[in-house]
């Protein structure tokens, strides 16, 4: 299976301010998939990164949000940008291998 | 559209207890069903999966069985270890194409008493 560095790990976050989530696979991967976290919630797709295309953004998530890079089959970067105390969740990168997917250790991200 | 439905917790168990953790699902075609579990200030992580009907799925001596007449796919232990502490997460990946993203149930969170 593949593994996942995701970092930061966590982060306490000014509002109004952006923060970049890095994620690197020690593998090739065609799909990288972005979930948020809420507290207390079910993990939510927020977009799925193609390398060499846009991503694309699940309903209720914009591009101008969650901008998402994906310069390579092994990197990606989500941000979230403009924060507010509502974005605080954890932030998990995703990639499918097989018949299951990997996940990133998460990001749990402040925003005060 | 496709969903998961599983048993809100949280839920209490003592040491050896049996588990049992109902998960439901909606979904055209023939989806791959999944158990994920969270420890406490841990990541996701696959605990079991089955991909096609009557698949039993099992490990660290938990276990599921994709049941396609009651579009079910529960999950059972015989007997639960404070270790099994947790928050378990039942979902669903489409079949087909390139829609590879999982589709997840709400969680229930489980905590073994000694």
């Amino acid at each position: 299976s593949a593994v996942i560095s995701q970092k930061p790990s966590r982060d306490i976050c000014q509002r109004g301010t952006s923060l970049t989530i890095q994620c690197q696979v020690d593998s090739q991967v065609t799909m990288m998939f972005w979930y948020r976290q809420q507290p207390g919630q079910s993990l939510t797709l927020i977009a799925t990164a193609n390398q060499g295309s846009e991503a694309t953004y699940e309903s209720g998530f914009v591009i101008d949000k969650f901008p998402i890079s994906r310069p390579n089959l092994t990197f990606s970067t989500l941000t979230v940008s403009n924060m507010s105390p509502e974005d605080s969740s954890i932030y998990l990168c995703s990639v499918e291998v097989g018949t299951a997917s990997t996940f990133g250790s998460g990001t749990r991200l402040t925003v005060v | 559209g496709d969903s998961v439905t599983q048993m809100e917790g949280p839920v209490t168990l003592s040491e050896e207890a049996f588990l049992t953790i109902n998960c439901t699902y909606t979904a055209t075609g023939y989806p791959s069903l999944f158990w994920y579990v969270q420890y406490p200030g841990e990541g996701l992580q696959l605990l079991l999966k089955a991909t096609k009907a009557d698949d039993k799925g099992s490990n660290k001596g938990f276990e599921a069985t994709y049941r396609k007449e009651t579009t079910s796919f529960h999950l059972e232990k015989g007997s639960v270890q404070v270790s099994d502490s947790a928050v378990y997460f039942c979902a669903l990946r489409r079949s087909g194409g390139s829609q590879g993203n999982l589709i997840f149930g709400k969680g229930t969170k489980l905590s073994v008493k000694p």
